[in-house]
């Protein structure tokens, strides 16, 4: 069973940019997550989607990241514009059920904003 | 505001020896407790999870949990070079909140 993927592996744009970071969960998880880990600091929850439905965004830092999750299958988060504190890891995460089941880390998307 | 505390370290452990991994929460109704372990430059991976007080055992393996004092330990017996990683401590309170909340890690490094 493949397991959670995430497209591009590594990032760098100019501030002001626009970026997207893709997630596939494993199939048949409905709960989808993002977390993002900047330089020396915890990894934080962003958001959660059950489905296609944003489930808690509590963790998003401003309007200026956008999640989808269309069909309830892959997410995107689109970072726009870029700021150099958007720089750090991206991780998805998914799980088959919620709080008490396993998440599933994919390897992260590094984002450097130059 | 929800809180993870652990000793950053490193924390270093002959091979063949226990290494004693710690965490404090803050928030009293959490309900679910993960060890996660993260090589340099890998993704997390779960080592173990519990969600009662008391000890769970899985392999090499001891997950303690103790609510009354928000405290949660780690135990790997036996330890081993490739033990070496980053630990991290997560806790989630549930109830539509699942998003996890974690510590910033101890580095683990089991000397040969």
């Amino acid at each position: 069973e493949a397991g959670v993927t995430q497209f591009p592996s590594h990032s760098v744009i100019e501030k002001g940019q626009t970026v997207t970071l893709r997630c596939d969960p494993i199939s048949g998880h409905d709960n989808l997550y993002w977390y993002r880990r900047v330089m020396g600091k915890e990894i934080k929850f962003l958001l959660h989607f059950v489905k296609e439905s944003k489930q808690d965004e509590s963790g998003m830092p401003n309007n200026r990241f956008l999640a989808e999750r269309t069909g309830g299958t892959y997410s995107t988060l689109k970072v726009q514009p870029a700021e150099l504190e958007d720089s750090g890891v991206y991780f998805c995460a998914s799980s088959q059920d919620s709080w008490r089941d396993t998440q599933y880390f994919g390897p992260g998307t590094r984002l450097t904003v130059l | 505001q929800k809180e993870v505390e652990q000793n950053s370290g490193p924390l270093s452990v002959p091979e063949g020896a226990i290494a004693s991994l710690n965490c404090t929460y803050s928030d009293r109704v959490s309900q679910s407790f993960f060890w996660y372990r993260q090589y340099s430059g890998k993704s997390p991976e779960l080592i173990m999870s519990i969600y009662s007080n008391g000890d769970k055992e899985d392999g090499r393996f001891t997950a303690q949990l103790n609510k009354a004092s928000q405290y949660v330990s780690l135990l790997i017996r036996d330890s081993q070079p490739s033990d070496s990683a980053t630990y991290l401590c997560a806790v989630n309170v549930g109830g539509g909140a699942d998003g996890l909340t974690f510590g910033k890690g101890t580095h683990l490094i089991i000397q040969p």
